[in-house]
């Protein structure tokens, strides 16, 4: 089975943090994703990356930047976290390929106090 | 740009019941369309992926349809259980974008009551 793993489950950060959040998948994918879910707007794509060293930014990359320096790991970090980075937080993988089946991690829940 | 939209947005039913879910999008250009489920505080769980050239999939007491042409999915849940509660999203690989990336739709919360 694929595991997609995300560093950690709940985090809780001060206003101006510098925050890393951590993704590690185990089946060689890839692409990789990461997406924010908040109620009443649903997920919503940050960044992604398609190869080692390669990004794209997503619907909503302001305050966020990647990082993909090994094939199996996606790094989100919030350069200065804020409350409204205050959320879900979901890493995915997928095969390479445009047809082909999304994984995700189990969700790493961002409170910024 | 692809929209996804689910219907209803909430559901509750009584254990043993059979219930579909909707789900349409606005473009029929897709590669594929998944079904995933969502249990409070936690990610996302692939059920079903329906590439564009097929109709249907079955897993287990799931049955998702796809009509690429009219942009509906279906997401059948035969007998439904307690166990079967949480939120179910479908979303669609969009040929017009890079990667073929995911558009959600917001999903559809369902609970089971015995």
């Amino acid at each position: 089975d694929v595991k997609v793993t995300q560093s950690s489950r709940y985090l809780v950060k001060r206003t101006g943090e510098k925050v890393f959040l951590e993704c590690v998948q185990d089946m060689d994918h890839e692409n990789m994703f990461w997406y924010r879910q908040d109620p009443g707007l649903g997920l919503r794509l940050i960044y992604f990356s398609y190869d080692v060293k390669m990004k794209e930014k997503g619907d909503i990359p302001e305050g966020y930047s990647v990082s993909r320096e090994k094939k199996e790991r996606f790094s989100l970090i919030l350069e200065s976290a804020s409350t409204n980075q205050t959320s879900m937080y979901l890493c995915a993988s997928r095969p390479r390929g445009r047809n082909t089946e999304a994984f995700f991690g189990q969700g790493t829940r961002l409170t910024v106090v | 740009k692809q929209e996804v939209t689910q219907i209803p947005a909430a559901l509750s039913v009584p254990e043993g019941e059979n219930l579909v879910l909707n789900c349409s999008f606005t473009d029929s250009a897709i590669y594929n369309l998944q079904w995933f489920r969502q249990d409070p505080g936690k990610g996302l769980t692939s059920l079903l992926l329906i590439q564009s050239s097929q109709r249907e999939q079955t897993s287990g007491r799931l049955n998702a349809s796809l009509d690429k042409s009219s942009g509906r999915s279906t997401l059948y849940i035969a007998a439904s259980q307690p166990g079967d509660s949480a939120t179910y999203l479908c979303a669609v690989a969009d040929r017009g974008s890079t990667l073929g990336r995911l558009y959600f739709g917001r999903g559809t919360q369902l609970t089971v009551w015995p």
